[in-house]
């Protein structure tokens, strides 16, 4: 099946910073969505985002399908971005559109 | 603006017991979907619903588990056995098509 990688797994940032997420997969995909998960456990959607690119707010994305990789960008981090950040995808084939996640990127945003 | 209902939010059974973790996708949605995930871990696929049976499941989802949509609101899982290990927060999830997912805000089981 397809592989799911997200990096960093960790980061720390000061309030206002920027930061860049990573998120590499094996194969091709037709689905791709990013959430945040709150420290409740909600999972959030951020962007639905198979290919192209995406802004809301401060938050955006980028996914180069070709060479199988998506970028979260935010910027100007408040405390409240906090949380875990996963992306998802969805490959072709015999699947109903079941997402296979990446591990997370936990994010620290310190005041 | 339409969204993924789960109850309960917070379940305690004892192990062996049976659960029903329910879930009311969004109205106009056709697949439907069993997440789960273990403390500190990431999301895993359980179960895909579409067309009123099971078009896909994982390894996870094996005989103690169950689906149904038992009438045109709502999807339900059933865990006939509960082992502590089954202690995760479990999500539901529906999707219009082709198109992104959205998920519920999940229902903490825990088994003790």
């Amino acid at each position: 099946g397809i592989q799911v990688e997200q990096s960093p797994p960790d980061l720390i940032l000061q309030e206002g910073a920027n930061s860049t997420l990573r998120c590499n997969f094996s194969d091709s995909v037709n689905n791709l969505q990013w959430f945040h998960q709150n420290p409740w456990g909600q999972l959030i959607n951020l962007f639905y985002i198979p290919s192209g690119t995406k802004q809301n707010g401060r938050l955006s994305a980028t996914t180069v399908a070709t060479e199988r990789y998506s970028l979260l960008y935010i910027s100007s981090s408040q405390t409240t971005d906090s949380g875990v950040y996963f992306c998802a995808v969805a490959g072709y084939g015999g699947s109903q559109g079941n997402l296979i996640f990446g591990k997370g990127t936990k994010l620290s945003v310190k005041p | 603006e339409p969204e993924v209902t789960q109850t309960p939010s917070h379940q305690v059974t004892q192990m062996g017991q049976e659960v029903i973790l329910r879930c009311v996708p969004i109205s106009n949605h056709l697949y439907f979907y069993w997440y789960r995930q273990i403390l500190g871990q990431k999301v895993e696929f359980l179960v895909s619903f579409y067309n009123n049976e099971i078009s896909e499941k994982s390894e996870i989802f094996d005989d103690q588990f169950s689906v149904e949509r038992p009438d045109g609101s709502n999807f339900t899982l059933k865990i006939r056995s509960t082992k502590l290990e089954d202690s995760a927060m479990y999500f539901c999830a529906s999707r219009a098509g082709q198109t992104e997912a959205f998920f519920g805000q999940g229902t903490r089981l825990t088994v003790v």
